[in-house]
């Protein structure tokens, strides 16, 4: 079974880059055709960042499209993400997931990692 | 972007007592829909997708229903882990939408 795990700067000041990498265990990377980033806060609940192939394609909520990037480093079996010009409203809970084809359209979240709080704050 | 409205926001119930949420999409999504159930401290946990389709290890107790717009979890006989927020899904299409969550508490 596949497990994920986020890891990154708890803290991150206004204006600054939010940096987060999720570890994948149980499996390769390369095995799965889609990754994810979710962001959860209180105000705005569960919010969909984006999703990285694991040739590097990426689709991206178009809300956020400006300031994120996620990437993919096959040889660490990991991906990323990267959240420039960060404020308040960033705060939340950071979830990465795997992604699998589902039998109609689009793809469908299977599994999420544990998720890791990130603040906002001077 | 599609809208993902759930009701009830919460509901109070008691163990083997059946359990209906909904969701409703502001416009069709073929089915391209997910239930999770989430406690507190830890990510979602994958109930049903395609609707309707029972994911790996879930009970039985769990099901889903619906098409175009609106879509339905039910939980058969509740059982005391259930208690829990559950959250519907649409990957119809980008960006992918959540409802706002259901948070089921003992009656």
């Amino acid at each position: 079974q596949v497990q994920l795990q986020e890891s990154g700067p708890g803290l991150v000041k206004p204006s600054g880059t939010l940096s987060l990498t999720c570890a994948v265990s149980g499996g390769s990377i390369s095995s799965s055709q889609w990754w994810s980033w979710v962001r959860q806060s209180p105000g705005k609940g569960l919010e969909w960042i984006g999703e990285i192939y694991h040739t590097g394609i990426t689709n991206y909520n178009p809300s956020l499209k400006s300031r994120v990037t996620i990437s993919v480093d096959k040889s660490k079996n990991h991906f990323s993400l990267r959240l420039t010009s960060v404020t308040a409203a960033d705060t939340a809970v950071y979830y990465c997931a795997k992604v699998s084809p589902a039998g109609g359209y689009g793809d469908y979240i299977d599994y999420w990692g544990q998720g890791t709080l990130v603040t906002v704050s001077s | 972007d599609i809208q993902m409205t759930q009701s009830p926001s919460s509901l109070s119930a008691s163990v083997e007592d059946r359990v209906t949420i909904t969701c409703r999409a502001t416009q069709g999504i073929s089915n391209s829909l997910a239930w999770y159930q989430q406690k507190p401290g830890k990510g979602p946990n994958l109930l049903l997708y395609d609707a309707s389709i029972l994911a790996s290890g879930v009970p039985s107790r769990f099901s889903g229903s619906g098409s175009g717009t609106d879509y339905t979890l039910t939980i058969s006989s509740l059982q005391p882990e259930d208690f829990a927020t559950y959250y519907c899904h649409q990957y119809y299409s980008t960006p992918q939408t959540f409802g706002q969550g259901t948070k089921v508490e003992i009656k």
